[in-house]
């Protein structure tokens, strides 16, 4: 069935280094989404990407889309330690808009002040 | 406006009991999803509910069930727990299918242990 992978499962930095999370789906995605979750919390909804190739920024935060719409990435400049959580990216099942969002297995960022 | 929100945010049970738990979602939302969280297991779909129907399910036993009223509230039922069971339980909220581009609302979710 589809899936949708990321990459890496866990990552640990020093506050100020920067970070990227991969997420590869196997087949074309319509939108991807990306959520974040604090230790002990639940997943809140970061950012949308549709369109091929799309970069879209959050302050430090930069998404990106692919041109085949099958991956996407998650880029953190100098990394605070309020960044530290899991990373989930997200994407509709085959058959879009009656099929269900997949979440990748997420990158759980830990950052040393 | 206010969250999705679930009750109860704890519940410890027995190993063979069975449990119910609910989510109100956000007004307006007709989509509610249920998300399995265990540690290093990332979120394990449950079942989707829209318009009091079933629309999508996960790859779980038939002792997980669900069901969604009118108002579009939500209830999970789990039963005969197994120790495995124990995990975060999520829903979540959405303007419409959780496959189309609307963003879901998580709520706080429900922590089961059964011991």
């Amino acid at each position: 069935g589809q899936q949708v992978m990321q990459i890496p499962q866990y990552q640990h930095v020093q506050e100020g280094e920067d970070f990227t999370t991969y997420c590869n789906s196997s087949t074309t995605l319509s939108n991807i989404q990306w959520y974040k979750q604090r230790p002990g919390g639940h997943p809140v909804f970061l950012i949308q990407l549709v369109k091929s190739g799309e970069v879209k920024k959050q302050k430090r935060l930069t998404f990106q889309f692919g041109e085949a719409k099958k991956n996407s990435s998650l880029h953190i400049t100098a990394t605070q330690t309020t960044d530290v959580g899991t990373y989930f990216c997200a994407g509709p099942g085959a058959t879009s808009n009656t099929g269900k969002l997949i979440f990748g297995q997420g990158t759980t960022l830990q950052v040393k002040p | 406006k206010a969250g999705v929100t679930q009750t109860p945010r704890y519940l410890i049970k027995t190993r063979g009991q069975q449990v119910t738990l609910s989510c109100s979602p956000i007004s307006g939302h007709r989509s509610v999803s249920w998300y399995q969280q265990t540690p290093g297991q990332g979120l394990q779909f449950l079942f989707e509910y829209f318009s009091e129907t079933q629309r999508n399910k996960g790859n779980f036993p038939g002792r997980f069930s669900g069901r969604q009223f009118s108002n579009s509230r939500s209830e999970m039922n789990v039963s005969t727990l197994e120790l495995g069971d124990s995990a975060l339980y999520l829903c979540a909220s959405s303007l419409a299918l959780s496959g189309s581009s609307y963003e879901q609302y998580f709520g706080p979710g429900t922590r089961l242990t059964v011991t």
